[in-house]
């Protein structure tokens, strides 16, 4: 049973546009939330965090945005470049004593000169 | 510069041989974990150890074995009982301070059936 969820396999954007990657997930006990990512044959790179004591974070082109109610996440990338494509994994933990990351099949962007 | 590397960066194993699979890390976390990624699907977590000689099973440990002798090194070895060892594994560590982890990536290792 999938407890994040990307439903998208794949976005296609235009340079300059917003990009809008979506996640949800079902556990309820997930308080940690996290955006990677992927080149193809490289490991993830960590991109933006946000705790579910916010709704919001920002850093530079990337912001998140949290829905506890709704158990949805998403990133925006504002613009976007072509150097963003790549595969996005969102990921969420319970924190505590527990460090396990639960991870996303991934969204495939591709970002169009 | 500090982070975390993985060796080799494609390994090719024959039938009902165990192969290892290094990673060490030089950022002072406490905890590593392995990940395996297959095409098409997100990573799934292997084994993970919070702190020196000590280690848990993620969600699918069968047919892999690690050892955490030291802070800086977690090898995880691919027995011959993984029927389908082919993917991407992907080690990783945190500082581990609890909640609001972020773990960080190495390269990758590409294992490969001959």
């Amino acid at each position: 049973d999938q407890q994040v969820k990307q439903n998208s396999p794949s976005l296609s954007v235009q340079e300059g546009r917003i990009s809008i990657l979506n996640c949800d997930y079902t556990n309820s006990m997930f308080d940690y939330f996290l955006w990677y990512k992927k080149y193809p044959a490289e490991g993830p790179t960590f991109l933006i965090s946000i705790s579910s004591i916010k709704d919001k974070n920002e850093d530079g082109r990337f912001t998140v945005f949290l829905n506890k109610s709704a158990k949805h996440l998403s990133l925006h990338i504002v613009p976007s470049q072509p150097g963003d494509s790549a595969v996005y994994f969102c990921a969420a933990s319970e924190g505590g004593s527990n460090y396990k990351l639960t991870f996303g099949k991934g969204t495939l962007l591709t970002v169009n000169p | 510069d500090g982070g975390i590397t993985q060796s080799p960066k494609y390994l090719f194993r024959k039938e009902g041989q165990n192969v290892t699979l290094s990673c060490e890390q030089n950022l002072n976390h406490d905890a590593m974990y392995w990940y395996r990624q297959d095409p098409g699907q997100g990573l799934r977590l292997i084994y993970y150890s919070q702190i020196v000689n000590d280690f848990q099973k993620g969600d699918i440990a069968e047919g892999y074995s690690v050892s955490r002798e030291k802070k800086e090194s977690f090898p995880l070895t691919v027995t011959s009982a993984q029927k389908n060892p082919t993917a991407f594994y992907l080690c990783a560590s945190s500082i581990a301070q609890g909640a609001g982890e972020t773990q960080y990536f190495g390269p990758g290792t590409r294992l490969l059936v001959l």
